[in-house]
């Protein structure tokens, strides 16, 4: 089946504590992208990936960190620099020409 | 800045009425439009989009979407909602040739049986 894959669903983390949530796609999409989703607020972008081995702060990059060392995968590492982590955060890829998303099915985070 | 205004955030219907939301966008270039669902449960999924011709698109379930370029606008609608149609929905714009997308703070849709 082709997706993306997030994992895991629901995460707990103490403050003070750094956590990577993983994305995975087969798609073979050029661009990934993280967001984070509050109630009211809808998606707002953290970084996007173009390409491999390179990446772009998005709207609400502080206290979050990527990489993209594989096309399959994008994970996110909220560190404790981010002052109000607990959020739903969701992956997508994207085609460059029809610049279509496609969305994971999302990691709930709650930071204790 | 660039952004997206969606003005409604909670909307309840009954079943069988008109529905539509409205979506304006902050930019002054060439733009390609989306409207996303997410039902309760499921994955953010697309339901129509928008890059050029006729501004009048089709998407999935009976939806529709008008862009009007004069009022920066591109409303969702459709003629006769179901219970089915409870989700919510979110506008997206993306300058052209650019990856990055800017969404709208979405819209809430109850639909009574």
């Amino acid at each position: 089946d082709g997706g993306i894959t997030q994992s895991p669903k629901y995460l707990f983390r103490k403050e003070g504590q750094n956590v990577t949530l993983s994305c995975e796609q087969n798609l073979n999409h050029d661009a990934m992208y993280w967001y984070r989703q509050d109630p009211g607020q809808g998606l707002r972008l953290i970084y996007y990936s173009q390409i491999v081995n390179d990446f772009q702060k998005g709207d609400i990059a502080e206290g979050y960190s990527v990489s993209r060392e594989k096309k399959e995968s994008f994970p996110l590492t909220v560190t404790s620099a981010q002052k109000n982590p607990t959020a739903f955060y969701l992956c997508a890829s994207g085609t460059k020409l029809y610049n279509e998303q496609f969305f994971g099915p999302g990691t709930r985070l709650t930071v204790l | 800045a660039q952004s997206v205004s969606q003005h409604n955030h909670h909307v309840i219907l009954s079943e069988a009425a008109s529905l539509e939301l409205g979506c304006n966008y902050s930019y002054g270039g060439t733009v390609n439009l989306f409207w996303y669902v997410q039902y309760p449960g499921q994955h953010l999924q697309l339901l129509l989009k928008y890059f050029s011709g006729d501004p009048l698109v089709k998407g999935i379930k009976g939806f529709e979407a008008e862009f009007i370029k004069s009022k920066f606008s591109f409303n969702l609608r459709k003629p006769s909602v179901q219970w089915s149609d409870t989700a919510e929905y979110f506008c997206a714009v993306t300058p052209s040739g650019t990856y990055k997308y800017i969404f709208g703070t979405g819209t809430r849709l109850k639909v009574l049986a």
